[in-house]
């Protein structure tokens, strides 16, 4: 089946530094590819939508200068947290979408600790 | 806007109990409906999908979920769960390029 990778699984970082987190679909090429945070005891709440090539669509709310995510390449799209803050402490998800069964599939995510 | 309402917070049954698992959306469009799955410390993974056709689909590990198109349903069920269903369920409804989550409901069995 399909396979999403997320890099890393797990990051600490000091309150104003920048963490970027990469998302792969690594049998498949994903046109589309979705950024979502999970609060703890929380549902998925979706971030942004990420196409290849063009400039991701925030959901409100959604800072997209806090929140930077670039799409280069039909296998990855990055996730840079700028001037992380202890707010921003969570889990993190993306998942991509396949072109031809137009099925999402849900990388490991990455646990973001600021501090 | 597109919503997805899961009723149930929290269930708590027994071994062998059967289940069901409440799911309601609001969407105007065609959607593709979905149930997944996030066992304690991994990945969501995809329990059972509904794009079009038979509106009673069978996923893996026994689950089944029906689509009442007049009710915007998808409810979740099980004849009987293992004390391995234990994990935190998600309806999710995609119309045209995302995907919204319900709030999710957590199982637990108790064995």
């Amino acid at each position: 089946g399909a396979v999403v990778s997320q890099h890393p699984s797990r990051v600490i970082c000091k309150s104003g530094t920048s963490v970027k987190i990469e998302c792969r679909s690594l049998d498949f090429q994903a046109t589309t590819m979705f950024w979502y945070r999970q609060f703890p005891k929380q549902s998925l709440m979706l971030m942004a939508t990420s196409n290849e090539g063009s400039k991701a669509t925030y959901e409100q709310g959604v800072e997209k200068d806090k929140f930077l995510i670039n799409h280069a390449s039909l296998t990855l799209s990055t996730l840079t947290v700028t001037s992380a803050h202890p707010e921003d402490s969570s889990f993190y998800i993306c998942s991509a979408l396949t072109g031809v069964s137009y099925e999402q599939y849900f990388g490991p995510g990455t646990r973001l600790t600021v501090t | 806007a597109q919503s997805v309402s899961q009723h149930n917070h929290h269930v708590i049954l027994s071994e062998a109990a059967s289940l069901e698992l409440g799911c309601n959306y609001s969407y105007g469009g065609t959607v593709n409906l979905f149930w997944y799955v996030q066992y304690p410390g991994q990945h969501l993974q995809l329990l059972l999908k509904y794009f079009s056709g038979d509106p009673l689909v069978k996923g893996i590990k026994g689950f089944e979920a029906e689509f009442i198109k007049s009710k915007f349903s998808f409810n979740l069920r099980k004849p009987s769960v293992q004390w391995s269903d234990t994990a935190e369920y998600f309806c999710a409804v995609k119309g045209n390029n995302d995907m919204r989550f319900g709030a999710g409901t957590r199982l637990t069995v108790k064995p």
